[in-house]
């Protein structure tokens, strides 16, 4: 059974930083490219950042870029998230996706909240 | 950055009604376009991927047509289960871009 578990959110100032983990199981991560999308509150879904197979490729929202910083460890089936520099329109519940191909996801995790205030 | 427009906002529907909710691309993504279907409290669940190919163990009551700028998600009869927000996806162009949702209400 795939399982994507979302760990590291919580509340932070403006300005803080945190990390989100993304613990894969039930698949082999390394064959997937994968996914941070975010929903705030009462809102639809937002695209946050992605990352290819290999770790080589990666996109950010425009929102997110310069701050957050995707990256990927195969070996140990996670995916992060490096969130810097945090504002108060961060705050959103941010779930780990996994693209099964041209970008549709196929399985999300149960999300973590981020929640950005003063 | 593709803009993608769902109509309606909101619904207020019977059990056993047909639904449609409609999506509207800013630009052509070909079939690049997939529906979610999220529950309160939920994370989403994919429904349809590339526009009109049913995801593994989605009911066959749900189907989604269109190409290019428009498409569509039906919803043949529908169940009390079925009562959620709907967001189209396209991944035809970085960055993607969701709807703003269908959310879906039992008169």
């Amino acid at each position: 059974e795939v399982q994507l578990l979302e760990s590291g959110g919580g509340s932070v100032q403006p300005g803080g930083s945190l990390r989100l983990s993304c613990a894969a199981s039930g698949f082999t991560l390394k064959n997937y490219a994968m996914n941070w999308v975010r929903q705030a509150p009462g809102r639809g879904p937002e695209w946050v950042s992605g990352i290819s197979v290999s770790g080589d490729n990666r996109n950010y929202a425009d929102s997110v870029k310069g701050r957050f910083t995707i990256s990927r460890d195969n070996s140990n089936n996670t995916l992060y998230l490096q969130m810097n520099s945090l504002r108060v329109e961060d705050t959103a519940i941010y779930y780990c996706t996994k693209d099964y191909s041209s970008g549709w996801f196929d399985y999300w995790g149960q999300g973590t909240l981020v929640t950005v205030s003063s | 950055e593709i803009v993608l427009t769902q109509s309606p906002d909101f619904q207020s529907v019977t059990p056993k009604e047909t639904v449609t909710i409609t999506c509207r691309a800013s630009q052509s993504i070909v079939t690049a376009l997939h529906w979610y279907q999220q529950k309160p409290g939920q994370s989403p669940k994919v429904l349809i991927k590339h526009a009109s190919q049913s995801a593994p163990g989605v009911p066959s009551r749900f189907s989604g047509s269109g190409s290019g700028t428009d498409f569509t998600l039906t919803i043949n009869s529908l169940e009390a289960e079925d009562v959620a927000a709907y967001y189209c996806h396209q991944s035809s162009t970085l960055p993607y871009t969701f709807g703003q949702g269908t959310k879906l209400e039992i008169k």
